[in-house]
């Protein structure tokens, strides 16, 4: 089955402490990107990616970072620096064609401790 | 600045009560509007894009509609199973692919 696979479902962070979401996808998309889900909040852009070794930063990418070593791969690292982490993060990709439909996958939710 | 609102913020309706969620939008030369379907702890599935004014798109009991300025999305005869938060986005400017997000509309269809 073709998708979008985020890892691990939940992750618990304590203070000062950096931690890694995991992004990978077997859709053969060149662009991916990472959305962050507040309560209340539309989805806001972090980061993305349209080839591999390229990224771009999006509206809230202060104290994340990430990379793109391969085409399926697009983890994000949230660093300490990210005062308020605790949200809900989502991995999504967009293929050249069919209208640039982007699709996400199930999410990471971030707590901490 | 390119920006998306939704109303209402909750809706409460009986199961077979149809209605309509709004999507208003302000963009500098749309290049699509998306509307999703996210359930608790989920991650957003697709439902239909709209690109023109006058645009129709229907999926069982949904039906997406566009003019310049707002989307509806028609929910006929609901089912509890429709029950979800429903959001719509539009494509941001440049070539980024960026999706620019309402704050979404949380349905609750009661048997």
């Amino acid at each position: 089955d073709g998708g979008i696979t985020q890892s691990p479902k939940y992750l618990f962070r304590k203070e000062g402490q950096n931690v890694t979401l995991s992004c990978e996808q077997n859709l053969n998309h060149d662009a991916m990107y990472w959305y962050r889900q507040d309560p209340g909040q539309g989805l806001r852009l972090i980061y993305y990616s349209q080839i591999v070794n390229d990224f771009q930063k999006g509206d809230i990418a202060e104290g994340y970072s990430v990379s793109r070593e391969k085409k399926e791969s697009f983890p994000l690292t949230v660093t300490s620096a990210q005062k308020n982490p605790t949200a809900f993060y989502l991995c999504a990709s967009t293929p050249r064609d069919r209208g640039l439909v982007t699709f996400f996958g199930q999410g990471t939710r971030l707590t901490v401790v | 600045e390119d920006q998306v609102t939704q109303s209402p913020e909750a809706l409460r309706l009986q199961e077979g009560e149809s209605s309509s969620l709004n999507c208003s939008y302000t963009v500098s030369g749309l290049r699509g509007l998306f509307w999703y379907r996210q359930d608790p702890g989920k991650g957003p599935e697709f439902l239909f894009t709209l690109y023109s004014a006058g645009e129709e798109k229907e999926k069982e009991r949904l039906k997406a509609t566009l003019t310049k300025k707002e989307s509806f999305l028609h929910i006929t005869a609901p089912k509890p199973e429709d029950s979800a938060t429903y959001l719509c986005a539009v494509r941001g400017p440049g070539n980024t692919g960026k999706l620019i997000f309402g704050q979404g509309t949380t349905l609750q269809v009661k048997p």
